[in-house]
């Protein structure tokens, strides 16, 4: 079994903090890191697709990097809006396995 | 452009009955999945599709069965609801197996009493 682990599992920040979540993952068999976000009562939307060591990837306020040969991934978010709050899922390309999330609140 | 569609939305369904959940894509993916979302426990693969005419197990395949009709669609039938099967249902699409990134559809809520 190949397990997921995304820390921490929530997160509440104030406005204009910056911040940072991990996805945990096998280093064997490695394919793909993929990044999601899903806002309540809508659907996942990726955010970025990772599949080399030291792979570093920005979305706006938004940045991630990889580490495949020790087995995780960081997401930041700089200067946090409260638009930002959601739960940003990470999903291990092997076999296509989610992390239960990191849902993060941004307080106005 | 419609991407992935989803049928029917709400679902209230009795234990032993059946239902088959819908998915479709207009986007020319190669790859199709369905995942189940329960609170606390992200989502889960129920099955996916690598490309049309294959199927494969995922996660947590038990008492789901599925069919890859065509390249555009990829349905999820119950044969015998039981309230385990309470959950949110996400069907999902990309390019290709792994490295493509997957689009959802708006989830099918299924209620078994």
């Amino acid at each position: 079994i190949l397990n997921v682990e995304q820390s921490p599992q929530s997160l509440h920040v104030q406005e204009g903090d910056s911040t940072n979540f991990t996805c945990s993952f096998p280093s064997s068999n490695f394919y793909a890191l993929h990044w999601y976000r899903w806002e309540t009562a809508k659907s996942p939307e990726a955010l970025f697709v990772m599949t080399l060591n030291g792979d570093e990837k920005k979305k706006g306020r938004i940045s991630a990097t990889l580490n495949t040969k020790e087995g995780y991934s960081y997401l930041y978010i700089k200067g946090s809006q409260p638009e930002d709050s959601a739960t940003y899922l990470c999903a291990f390309h092997y076999d296509m396995r989610f992390g239960a999330g990191t849902r993060l609140t941004v307080k106005p | 452009n419609a991407g992935v569609t989803q049928t029917p939305k709400f679902q209230v369904l009795k234990t032993g009955q059946s239902m088959t959940l819908q998915c479709a894509q207009d986007m020319n993916h190669n790859s199709m999945y369905w995942y189940r979302q329960d609170p606390g426990m992200g989502l889960r693969l129920i099955y996916y599709s690598a490309s049309e005419g294959t199927t494969d197990k995922g996660e947590v395949p038990n008492g789901y069965n599925v069919s890859r009709l065509n390249k555009r669609e990829f349905s999820l039938r119950l044969e015998s609801a039981a309230p385990s099967q309470t959950s949110v249902y996400f069907c999902a699409s990309s390019e290709s197996r792994r490295t493509s990134p997957l689009h959802f559809g708006n989830g099918t809520r299924l209620t078994v009493t």
